[in-house]
């Protein structure tokens, strides 16, 4: 079973800063079946990137991923205040795994 | 227009047993695998396990199997998400999910959420 660790568990950055998101899997992710998911308080979460750097419908090219084998990071240009959220990475296949989680709050 | 939508919240007693829905609409549903996720209060997302409704194959995370068993109604394209005796631990909201990629693009739909809480 894959293990995904995020860092850091939390970010506090001022409007208009940079967020850089970790991601380590615990084995190569071979297939590159990994995503990014945002959830705000009392919603369900939404697909950001998939495919380790390719963006959702929507979502605006602020948000950028990358990484390969066993490391992917998460960035966020420029933040904004609806941005301030809680993030996960996930691998996704015939099973999915999520990381534990960065919450990105207003500093 | 693709929609999963997921029966209201439930209050149930420990040994209790229980099933929420995924009603599914806007496209064929033996098509896209069901997944269904689990947030404990104030915790992260984790996946329980899922659903190929073109046959009802199942998968389930290592920590859940057992515990929980999901099924598929392809007369009404819902999936099911059982318990046959509930532990307070199994208090959370319950989303039911799904990530279809198509000619290299993904899309995800995720129902709304179902608060199942557990208490004596």
């Amino acid at each position: 079973e894959i293990v995904l660790t995020q860092s850091p568990d939390t970010l506090s950055l001022s409007l208009g800063e940079r967020a850089t998101l970790s991601c380590r899997a615990s084995q190569s992710l071979s297939s590159n079946y990994l995503a990014w998911f945002q959830q705000k308080p009392g919603q369900a979460p939404r697909l950001l990137i998939y495919g380790v750097s390719t963006r959702a419908t929507g979502i605006p090219d602020r948000f950028s991923g990358s990484g390969s084998g066993a490391d992917f990071t998460l960035a966020i240009n420029r933040l904004e205040p609806g941005d301030f959220a809680v993030y996960y990475c996930q691998q996704y296949g015939s099973s999915w795994t999520f990381g534990q989680g960065t919450k990105v709050e207003i500093k | 227009e693709v929609q999963l939508v997921q029966s209201g919240a439930e209050v149930k007693k420990p040994g209790e047993s229980l099933r929420i829905s995924c009603k599914s609409s806007g496209y064929r549903f033996s098509t896209r695998w069901i997944n269904w996720v689990r947030q404990m209060p104030g915790r992260g997302l984790e996946w329980m396990g899922r659903i190929d409704p073109s046959d009802s194959y199942t998968k389930f995370s290592p920590s859940l199997e057992g515990h929980v068993t999901i099924s598929a109604d392809s007369s009404t394209g819902t999936v099911y998400l059982q318990w046959s005796s509930l532990e307070a631990s199994d208090t959370a909201m319950y989303y039911c999910a799904s990530l279809y990629c198509t000619n290299g693009i993904c899309f995800d739909y995720w129902g709304q959420g179902t608060l199942v809480t557990v208490s004596s």
